[in-house]
């Protein structure tokens, strides 16, 4: 069966600090593992990864994609208050119905 | 721009009742996928529709369905509901088929649906 695993489920840490949220996966016919971020409202879209190796960046977040071990990591470096969020990792998978399967998030908290 | 706009907010329905719900993705956009949200199970994707036809679907029950207009806006139906279909559904809308191609998704502030 399909799944998506990430780690840890729930992080506390304080401003400044730097931030490693873990997802693997196993899946047959993978496709691409996304990342967003759920604050109060709806998902916020971050990366799409496709490539091991490549790393994708926007600003103090950092992701990349090793399909060899079948896992990703999403980095914040320089916490702030505003980053503490839900942390979605999805695995689309390209079947003869394409789907995407979502990990249960890592609850990030950030404290002053 | 306008975001991507779901309606109605919230929704209280009884068993065995049936509800459709509405998304409307951003301008432009020609695809919109359909995810269901609960505490238990997470955000899980029910389907997606690009052109006004169903390209991708999840493992959900055939009482879920859907359908798109020339205008890009979709409905999601469920029939005969069930308490376990309580959960946010949520719509995301993108310019070109999502898990295709590169691009991003933009969700919408998604619909709250109570089954008694």
């Amino acid at each position: 069966e399909d799944k998506v695993v990430q780690s840890p489920l729930s992080l506390v840490v304080h401003e400044g600090d730097t931030v490693t949220l873990n997802c693997s996966y196993e899946v047959t016919n993978f496709r691409s593992l996304l990342w967003y971020k759920q604050e109060k409202k709806a998902p916020t879209f971050l990366f799409m990864l496709t490539s091991s190796g490549i790393e994708k960046k926007s600003g103090r977040l950092t992701s990349i994609l090793d399909k060899k071990e079948l896992f990703s990591i999403l980095n914040i470096t320089a916490t702030q208050t505003g980053d503490s969020a839900i942390y979605l990792c999805a695995v689309s998978l390209k079947t003869s119905y394409d789907k995407v399967i979502f990990g249960p998030g890592t609850s990030l908290s950030v404290i002053p | 721009k306008a975001g991507v706009t779901q309606t109605p907010r919230y929704l209280i329905k009884t068993r065995g009742q049936q509800v459709t719900l509405s998304c409307s993705p951003i301008s432009g956009h020609r695809s919109v996928s359909w995810y269901q949200q609960t505490p238990g199970q997470g955000l899980q994707f029910l389907f997606e529709y690009f052109s006004e036809t169903q390209r991708n679907k999840g493992n959900f029950p055939g009482r879920f369905s859907g359908r798109q207009f020339s205008n890009s806006r979709s409905e999601m139906n469920v029939s005969t509901l069930e308490l376990g279909d309580s959960a946010l559904y949520l719509c995301a809308s993108s310019l070109v088929a999502f898990a295709t191609t590169y691009n991003e998704q933009f969700f919408g502030p998604g619909t709250r649906l109570t089954v008694l």
